[in-house]
């Protein structure tokens, strides 16, 4: 069946403009986490939505960074102003969450890779 | 909040040989100990996991193996083959709606 998907798979874009970031997740899936990534590094947890709230949003390293997550399913990462430093791969990650420790899974997507010039 | 540490961050191996990747997590209430595999520009993907109820998991090649009182927990890949090159994460959760804490990342090359 189809994996998590995410867009655009590269965003190339200049200092101070905001970019939206899409993740489409596994159908029935009900968790959804986004993380960040730079080069070399480990994965920074953002924030994570079951259905459509975000119980945990304390990795938002700013208030430009911002989410959502309507009917369940899609998800938006929005960065504002943008800034160098915001250069990086966002993760996008979705899992059954259904109450059973077996089914905690996290399915992640490829990836979008942000360059901010 | 939980806290995972993850050594070494890079091991060379040759081909044939083990490996063994260590990880140590804060807080005793984790329960849920997942490792991923994360190949060059692809997204992490779960090869194995443990529960706190077990002290040892094993899939072909792969183990894992946990010590809750020293709260750390090791993978361990035998005969390595120069296709498990890539990075493998750690990460720990003990709630099945809480986030996952990852490790830093150990990245892995196997030497033909």
């Amino acid at each position: 069946g189809a994996g998590v998907s995410q867009s655009p798979s590269n965003k190339v874009t200049e200092k101070g403009k905001d970019v939206e970031l899409r993740c489409d997740p596994i159908s029935g899936h009900t968790a959804l986490y986004w993380y960040r990534q730079s080069l070399g590094q480990g994965l920074e947890f953002l924030i994570y939505f079951q259905g459509n709230s975000a119980p945990d949003k304390s990795g938002l390293p700013s208030d430009r960074f911002s989410a959502e997550r309507t009917g369940g399913s899609v998800s938006t990462l929005t960065i504002q102003r943008t800034q160098q430093e915001d250069s990086a791969v966002y993760l996008c990650a979705s899992s059954l969450a259904n109450g059973r420790m077996e089914h905690n899974e996290q399915f992640f997507g490829p990836g979008t890779r942000l360059t901010v010039l | 909040g939980e806290n995972v540490e993850q050594h070494p961050s890079t091991l060379s191996v040759q081909e044939g040989d083990s490996a063994v990747i260590k990880c140590t997590y804060s807080d005793s209430a984790s329960n849920y100990f997942p490792w991923y595999k994360q190949e060059l520009g692809k997204g992490p993907q779960l090869i194995i996991d443990i529960r706190s109820n077990v002290g040892e998991k094993k899939d072909q090649r792969i183990a894992v193996t946990l010590n809750k009182t020293a709260k750390h927990f090791s993978l361990h890949i035998t005969e390595t083959q120069p296709e498990d090159s890539a990075v493998y994460f750690c990460a720990a959760t003990y709630r099945w709606y809480q986030k996952v804490t990852f490790g830093i990342g150990t990245k892995l090359q196997v030497i033909p």
